[in-house]
């Protein structure tokens, strides 16, 4: 089936634009995840949404980013006002809940973010 | 709190010779472990899992991994490295009883020499 993906792949703006970056998770998943990876770094954990749950939002850096999930299934994740700082690559992924047992998460391909 | 390490940064082998990539945790109870592949321009890709049972897990592509909780390791392993195997890969552990987020080492890239 269908994997988790992203749109768009590349996206290149000017400090102090507001960007939009979208995520298709694999149909029937409950959890999405967004990551963003700097470059040097790992992961770094931005937002969960899981069902209808408040989403986990402690990974977000600063009032400028925000995303939210419509209708249980595509995210998008907003940064207002982007600095050069959030230039990176944003990842991101979807699970299946299963009661009781482990779970994995799949990843999309990711939208490389440039800010000039 | 929590963490990851990963101890190298880049690793070069030849083709044909073995591959083991270091993990550490920092957790306080056992989490679920994970080993990420990336390619370039590539999303991830997970590799293999560890959750319960026996400590020595295999995966695909050729790979396994032991869990030693004495050391707080999870290290990646292939006895044979071939040229496609050069990515990045990233050590992750996730919290048990939990769908949450995974926390990520900061990866080692290995590269393979011909």
């Amino acid at each position: 089936g269908a994997g988790v993906s992203q749109s768009p792949s590349n996206k290149v703006t000017e400090k102090g634009k507001d960007v939009e970056l979208r995520c298709d998770p694999i149909s029937g998943h409950t959890a999405l995840y967004w990551y963003r990876q700097s470059l040097g770094q790992g992961l770094e954990f931005l937002i969960y949404f899981q069902g209808n749950s408040a989403p986990d939002k402690s990974g977000l850096p600063s009032d400028r980013f925000s995303a939210e999930r419509t209708g249980g299934s595509v995210s998008t994740l907003t940064i207002q006002r982007t600095q050069q700082e959030d230039s990176a690559v944003y990842l991101c992924a979807s699970s299946k809940l299963k009661i009781g047992t482990s779970y994995e998460q799949y990843f999309g391909p990711g939208t490389r973010l440039t800010v000039t | 709190a929590q963490s990851v390490t990963q101890p190298d940064i880049h690793i070069t082998v030849s083709e044909g010779a073995s591959l083991e990539l270091r993990c550490n945790y920092s957790y306080g109870a056992t989490p679920y472990l994970f080993w990420y592949v990336q390619s370039p321009g590539q999303g991830l890709q997970l590799l293999l899992k560890y959750f319960s049972g026996d400590t020595l897990v295999q995966g695909i592509k050729g790979f396994e991994a032991e869990f030693k909780r004495s050391q707080s390791s999870f290290n990646l392993r292939k006895p044979s490295v071939h040229w496609s195997d050069a990515a990045e890969y990233f050590c992750a552990v996730g919290a048990r009883g939990s769908q949450g987020n995974l926390i990520f080492g900061k990866g080692t890239k290995l590269s393979v020499k011909p």
